[in-house]
Order: structure tokens, then sequence, then C-alpha cells
């Protein structure tokens, strides 16, 4: 069965503090991996995208590696900022034609001030 | 209106009744999702429409019948819910036919509760 697993399911970081968020996964044959991020009351909105050759991707403050023999990806936070406060979810699709990706639960971030 | 537009946005509904969810895209995508998200739970698909075709989970049970009359205007109709389908849906548009190769846009969903 497809699965994919966040941690932490929740973390509380202070402004300006770097954070790394963890996802592991099982999905096969496998596709691309994204990291979406959603805001309180707002549909997620996509941060990166990995594919099997790629081990790092930058997009500003936000940087996401995979490791795709151990079936592994994080995403790194740096310089957190108050705006960053909400819900990292990991994605991952399958190839061969399949519709259905299958869905982290998130990590929910809260950056204090 | 830009982006992916949802409505409503709010919606509570006794289990005997029937509603719609409508959403709309103004980005010129040409396939359109629904999800279902519920708290604790990962995000679920449950309808793709690509190109005029349609894919569904097969999970979705079937008091959940969805609409796609165009490219831009997707609709999910609701009736005899159960009180567990009490959720977040969420809307999505893309601009090609499959959801792994292409980024896809997201409505701010509709907070559906059934009593």
């Amino acid at each position: 069965k497809n699965q994919v697993e966040q941690s932490p399911q929740s973390l509380i970081i202070l402004e300006g503090k770097n954070c790394t968020l963890q996802c592991n996964y099982t999905v096969s044959p496998f596709s691309n991996l994204r990291w979406y991020k959603q805001d309180t009351g707002r549909g997620p909105v996509s941060l990166t995208i990995m594919t099997f050759s790629e081990n790092t991707k930058s997009n500003g403050r936000y940087t996401a590696t995979l490791d795709a023999d151990t079936k592994q990806s994080s995403l790194h936070i740096t310089a957190s900022q108050l705006s960053d406060s909400a819900s990292y979810i990991c994605v991952v699709n399958p190839s061969g034609g399949s519709y259905i990706p299958t869905f982290g639960r998130g990590t929910s971030l809260i950056v204090h001030p | 209106e830009t982006g992916v537009t949802q409505t409503p946005r709010h919606l509570v509904m006794g289990m005997t009744n029937k509603k719609s969810l409508k959403c709309e895209q103004h980005l010129g995508h040409n396939a359109m999702y629904w999800y279902k998200q519920s708290a604790k739970k990962p995000l679920e698909l449950m309808f793709v429409y690509s190109l005029e075709e349609r894919v569904e989970n097969n999970s979705v049970p079937s008091r959940f019948s969805p609409e796609c009359p165009n490219s831009s205007h997707l609709f999910l109709h609701l009736h005899t819910l159960q009180p567990e389908d009490s959720a977040l849906y969420l809307c999505a548009s893309s601009q090609g036919g499959t959801a792994s190769s292409y980024e896809q846009y997201f409505g701010p969903g509709t907070r559906l509760t059934v009593t």
C-alpha cells in the first residue's frame, strides 16, 4: 500500500530559527514529490517539485532534498518568519499513468515572535 | 476574479438535503480536481476531469456526484450525506491532463458540515 509519513506532526519554533521537516514514502513506481504549504483557511500552494534525478531544490528560504534510494525527502526552512506558520504537506505522485497521488498528513508549523 | 474560486465557502446541510458545490478556474487550465480534506487525515483525491475524461477514486461513495460542463467549471453534487462527510472540500486545476506532471492550483475550499 502506498503511504507517505511526515514528521514531526507539529513543530513550534522562534522567529529567525531554522527547521527541517521530514517525509518518508513507500509509493512505487515513483514519478515526483511535491511539498505544499497550506495556510489556515486556504488551499495548498506548491513550494517545490522533486523528480527522481534531483537531490536538492531551493525556492527562496525553502530547500527540499530527495533521496530516492531511501525514499526520504526533507524540507528545510531557513530564517523562519511569522508568515511561515502553516501546514506543510508532502505529496508523492506515482508513474505509470495513475492519477492518484498519495498525501501525507502534513506538519503543522507555528513560528512565534 | 483570478485563480480558482469556490462557492459557497461554508455549508451546513442535513443528511436528507441535496446541495451542490461549485468551482470555477480562471487560469485557462484543462484539468480539474475535487479533494476531500478531513481533520487529522491526509488530502484525498476524489475526482479528476481531464480533457473531458473523468477519473475517480473508487473509494468515493456514490452520494458524491461530480459534473464538469466545461474546462472552467466543476460541480460536486451532494445527496443523503453522512456526518463523517463533514470536511473541507478543495477544488484544484492544472495545465495538463495528469495529476502527477503539472502543478495544481487550489481554491480556498468549501467547509461542509453535515448535521
